[in-house]
């Protein structure tokens, strides 16, 4: 199974900031690496697959880039709406795993 | 708008089977061929993928519930289930039900649609 690894657990940014997350994959999933947003009481929202494509209707702020075992979701000005966890996924060969997960927190 | 939504018992006693359906609205389950997975979340193990049925009945599960789970299509109901024998506290999680973003296999655990999450606690 692939392991997923996040960095930092926890992020302290001020609005208007840039965030940079990382996700570290235990063997190359190539570009099938995905993003997720997810706040309180809500389902994991998709923002980022094949490493850097947005999906429909993603703000430009969120851009992903990496590829192989080493990926970063970038937020280039947050806004009071994306503070939130995110959570790194690979999808290749069909087999999905998650990453532990990034909380983006007000500082 | 697609839109997907789990059902089911919310408590399960230990060693009995979880069942949960999730019922698609919004679009045929029978149009295209996506995926339709069953994901969980659980404060010790995170987001954790259990397994995807296409409609066409092919299943695919991940390795650490491959055992004891058992994913269908029904598609007279527009809805596919989960079931997850033997359980233990172990499975005491919020159950998501899920559509991948596009049809090819690569992609079947990609995931663009989300159900709101069921919980479901296993306790005696």
């Amino acid at each position: 199974e692939i392991v997923m690894t996040q960095s930092p657990a926890t992020l302290s940014v001020s609005p208007g900031e840039r965030a940079t997350l990382s996700c570290r994959a235990s063997q190359s999933v190539s570009s099938s690496l995905a993003w997720y947003q997810q706040k309180p009481g809500q389902a994991p929202r998709l923002l980022i697959y094949g490493a850097s494509t947005r999906a429909t209707g993603i703000p430009a702020r969120f851009s992903g880039s990496g590829s192989g075992t080493e990926f970063t979701l970038t937020i280039s000005s947050l806004q009071s709406e994306d503070f939130a966890v995110y959570y790194c996924q690979q999808y290749n060969n069909w087999r999905g795993t998650f990453g532990q997960g990034t909380k983006v927190e007000i500082k | 708008q697609l839109q997907l939504q789990e059902s089911g018992p919310g408590l399960v006693k230990p060693s009995e089977t979880l069942s949960l359906t999730c019922t698609v609205s919004g679009a045929s389950i029978n149009s295209g061929f996506y995926f339709w997975g069953w994901i969980r979340q659980s404060p010790g193990k995170g987001l954790e993928w259990i397994g995807s049925v296409s409609n066409s009945g092919s299943t695919y599960y991940g390795p650490s519930l491959k055992s004891r789970v058992s994913i269908s299509v029904g598609t007279s109901k527009n809805q596919f289930s989960l079931k997850l024998t033997s359980v233990t506290a172990a499975d005491t999680a919020l159950y998501y039900c899920a559509r991948s973003a596009d049809t090819a296999i690569l992609l079947a655990t990609l995931f663009e649609y989300w159900g709101q999450g069921f919980l479901v606690t296993v306790t005696s």
